[in-house]
């Protein structure tokens, strides 16, 4: 069966530092990967998809950025975190296809302080 | 723009009764709509998927229905029980991959 792992769960970081989350997804291969982020009491904003390693689309301008390195592996990185950056970190993965459910992880909880 | 809009943030409802969300969109042409169910902190979790050419689908206490001239979906919950307290989100497959979601309902069910 499938499994999405995302990590770390929970993050305190200062304005300005790096930021690095990764997600790995086991027993599929060449998934649609996704990364979203929830505000407090907010909806889940897509900011990058992936259809395959490589492959990045960005949905909002902003200072984080993706990439994926291995077919499973999706990774969220900053240069300079910002105090907006706080947030509900999702990652996600679909089969291939136009009807696919979505896995979610179980999440990271940034904070910038 | 395209937009998903979930008109009710929060519902409350007595224990027993039908509980129902709805999700509207706008410059969407979507061959399919997914809802989900979040509770507090985690990832949401999958629930239906309704294609274009159902009306209705159903599972257990669960319906939904897709109306693609009102671009409306109907989320229904019967004989609501206090365990289905969370929020409820309506997703859509916007091209190439992409899926976005609506802001969610928080619907509380009171005992």
């Amino acid at each position: 069966s499938q499994t999405i792992h995302q990590w770390p769960a929970t993050l305190v970081q200062p304005v300005g530092s790096p930021l690095s989350l990764e997600c790995t997804v086991e027993g599929t291969s060449n998934p649609n990967l996704y990364w979203y982020r929830q505000a407090a009491g907010r909806g889940l904003q897509l900011l990058f998809y992936s259809v395959g390693i490589g492959q990045i689309s960005s949905e909002v301008p902003q200072n984080l950025s993706a990439s994926r390195p291995q077919d499973r592996q999706f990774i969220l990185s900053s240069k300079k975190l910002l105090l907006s950056d706080s947030g509900f970190y999702l990652c996600a993965w679909s089969m291939t296809g136009f009807d696919s459910p979505l896995h979610f992880g179980n999440g990271t909880r940034l904070t910038v302080t | 723009s395209q937009k998903i809009e979930q008109n009710s943030e929060a519902l409350n409802i007595q224990e027993g009764k039908t509980a129902t969300l709805t999700c509207n969109y706008t410059n969407y042409s979507p061959a399919y709509l997914q809802w989900y169910r979040q509770d507090p902190g985690r990832g949401p979790v999958f629930l239906l998927l309704i294609r274009e050419n159902e009306k209705e689908k159903r599972k257990e206490r669960l319906k939904v229905t897709f109306d693609t001239t009102l671009k409306q979906s109907l989320f229904h919950i019967t004989a609501s029980q206090p365990a289905d307290s969370a929020t409820y989100l309506c997703a859509l497959f916007g091209g190439y991959q992409k899926v976005t979601f609506g802001t969610g309902t928080k619907l509380q069910v009171i005992p």
